[in-house]
C-alpha cells in the first residue's frame, strides 16, 4: 500500500537554528513528492515539489529538500528558520502509474514552531 | 495572485442536519476536488470533478456527500445528514491541468458537528 510517513508530529526549534523535517514514503511505482504549508489560519500552500530531474529542489521561503530513492525519504530542510516559519507542513505524494497518476497522498503533518 | 475561496472559515452545524460548504475556484480551472483532515489525521482526498461529472470519488465520499456546479464560479460540497465523525477541516482545490500536481488548495472550511 502506498503511504507517507511525517515522523515528527511536532517540531520545537530555536530561531535562527538549522531544521530538518522528516518525510518517507511507500511506492511500488516512480513518484512525485511535494512539501505544503499551511500557515495558521490560511490554505495549503505548495512550498516545493520534486517530479524529475536533480534531486535537490528548492522553494520558497529558504527552503529545500532532497530525493532519496534508495531510502524512500523526502526531508525538507532550512539553514536558519524565522519566527514567521511557524506553521504545519505536509509532506504529499503522487503515484505515476504509466499514463495516468494518483490522487495526492498526505502526510499527517509536522508542526513546526519557532521559538525566539 | 489568483486564489481559491472557501466559505464559510467556520461552520458549525447539528449532527443530521444538511450542510453546504462552498467554494470559488480560480476562475479558468476546470478540475476541482475536495479534501479533508480530520483532526490530528491525514489529510484525506474525497472527490474530484470535471466537466460537471465526478471523476474520482474515494470510499469516504458515500452516499451522505454530493458535489455540483450550480453556476460557473462556484463548487459546493453538500453532507445531507451530519455525523459527529464529519467534523474536519474541508479543503477545495481547483487545477487549470487536471494534473496533481498543479493543485491550488484554498484555506479551509473548519465544519463543526455538535
Amino acid at each position: 500500500a502506498q503511504s507517507v510517513t511525517q515522523l515528527d508530529s511536532q517540531v520545537p526549534v530555536f530561531e535562527e537554528a538549522p531544521v530538518e523535517l522528516r518525510c518517507n514514503y511507500s511506492s511500488s511505482v516512480s513518484v512525485y513528492l511535494f512539501w505544503y504549508v499551511q500557515y495558521p489560519n490560511q490554505g495549503l500552500q505548495l512550498l516545493l515539489k520534486y517530479l524529475s530531474g536533480s534531486t535537490l529542489v528548492k522553494g520558497i521561503n529558504g527552503f529545500e529538500a532532497e530525493f532519496n530513492k534508495s531510502q524512500t525519504s523526502f526531508h525538507l530542510r532550512k539553514p536558519s528558520v524565522h519566527i514567521s516559519d511557524t506553521a504545519e507542513y505536509f509532506c504529499a505524494v503522487i503515484m505515476n502509474y504509466g499514463g495516468s497518476q494518483g490522487n495526492l497522498i498526505f502526510g499527517k503533518g509536522t508542526k513546526l514552531s519557532v521559538k525566539p | 495572485e489568483p486564489e481559491v475561496t472557501q466559505t464559510p472559515s467556520h461552520q458549525v452545524t447539528q449532527m443530521g442536519q444538511e450542510v453546504i460548504l462552498r467554494c470559488v475556484p480560480i476562475s479558468n480551472h476546470l478540475y476541482f476536488y475536495w479534501y479533508r483532515q480530520i483532526l490530528g489525521q491525514k489529510v484525506e482526498f474525497l472527490v474530484s470533478f470535471y466537466n460537471n461529472e465526478i471523476s474520482e470519488k474515494s470510499e469516504i465520499f458515500d452516499d451522505q456527500f454530493s458535489v455540483e456546479r450550480p453556476d460557473g464560479s462556484n463548487f459546493t460540497l453538500k453532507i445531507r445528514s451530519t455525523k459527529l465523525e464529519d467534523s474536519a477541516m474541508y479543503f477545495c482545490a481547483s487545477s487549470w491541468t487536471g494534473k496533481n500536481e498543479k493543485l491550488f488548495f484554498g484555506s479551509g472550511t473548519q465544519l463543526s458537528v455538535l
